[in-house]
C-alpha cells in the first residue's frame, strides 16, 4: 500500500535550519508530482511547494520563496525540504503528499521555530 | 492566484442528517480540478473527492461531489459519527495549488 512517512521535524531557533525528508513506498515514486503542504497550529491548510516528477517545474509559495528548497531523489524514493532562514510564521505540521490532487499523504511532521 | 471561500465556517448538526458544503472561487477552476479533503482531529487530511465529482478509491458513497466553474458542492446524504471533521476544498487546475478555509462539521 502507499505510504508517505515525513521526518525530519523538531525545536529550531528563528534563523535556524532544518530539513525534511519524505520516504515514499508502494507506488512508482519517479512517476509522480510531489507537494508539502503545511498547516500552523488550529488553522488551515497552506500548500508550500511542488516538484515534477523528474525534479522539474519547481513551484514555492511566497511566503517560502528564497528560504525554501524541494528536491528529490528518485534513486532513494524520497523527497525532502531544506527550511533555511526559519522564522516562528513557519511553526507548522508540514505533510507531503502525492500528485496535485494530494491523492495520498503522510503522517506530517511538526516544526516549532522558537527561541 | 485562485481564492477558493467556503462556506459556512461551521456546522452544528446530527447524525443521520443530510450536509451541503460550499466552495466558491475567485476565478474559473479549470477542467474541474477541484478536490475535497476531510481532516479528523489528530489526523492528516485525506482526499475524499477530486475532479469536483469522482470519489476516491476506498469512499463511502455517502459523500458526493458536484459543481463546475467557480461554484462546487459536497453532499454527505446521512452523517455518520466519524463525519464529524474539518473539510477543505482544493484547487489543482493552475499553480499554485490553492485551498479553502475549511468547513468544520461538529456535532449539534
Amino acid at each position: 500500500q502507499v505510504q508517505l512517512v515525513e521526518s525530519g521535524g523538531g525545536l529550531v531557533k528563528p534563523g535556524g535550519s532544518l530539513r525534511l525528508s519524505c520516504a515514499a513506498s508502494g507506488f512508482t515514486f519517479s512517476d509522480y508530482y510531489m507537494s508539502w503542504i503545511r498547516q500552523a497550529p488550529g488553522k488551515g491548510l497552506e500548500w508550500v511547494s511542488d516538484i515534477g516528477s523528474s525534479g522539474s517545474p519547481i513551484y514555492y509559495a511566497d511566503s517560502v520563496k528564497g528560504r525554501f528548497t524541494i528536491s528529490r531523489d528518485n534513486a532513494k524514493n524520497s523527497l525532502y525540504l531544506q527550511m533555511n532562514s526559519l522564522r516562528a510564521e513557519d511553526t507548522a505540521v508540514y505533510y507531503c503528499a502525492r500528485d496535485a490532487r494530494l491523492r495520498y499523504w503522510g503522517q506530517g511532521t511538526l516544526v516549532t521555530v522558537s527561541s | 492566484e485562485i481564492v477558493l471561500t467556503q462556506s459556512p465556517g461551521t456546522l452544528s448538526l446530527s447524525p443521520g442528517e443530510r450536509v451541503t458544503l460550499s466552495c466558491r472561487a475567485s476565478q474559473s477552476v479549470s477542467d474541474s480540478y477541484l478536490a475535497w479533503h476531510q481532516q479528523r482531529p489528530g489526523q492528516a487530511p485525506r482526499l475524499l473527492i477530486y475532479g469536483a465529482s469522482l470519489r476516491a478509491t476506498g469512499i463511502s458513497d455517502r459523500f458526493s461531489g458536484s459543481g463546475s466553474g467557480t461554484d462546487f458542492t459536497l453532499t454527505i446524504s446521512r452523517l455518520e459519527p466519524e463525519d464529524f471533521a474539518v473539510y477543505y476544498c482544493q484547487q489543482y487546475g493552475t499553480s499554485p495549488l490553492t485551498f479553502g478555509g475549511g468547513t468544520k462539521v461538529e456535532i449539534k
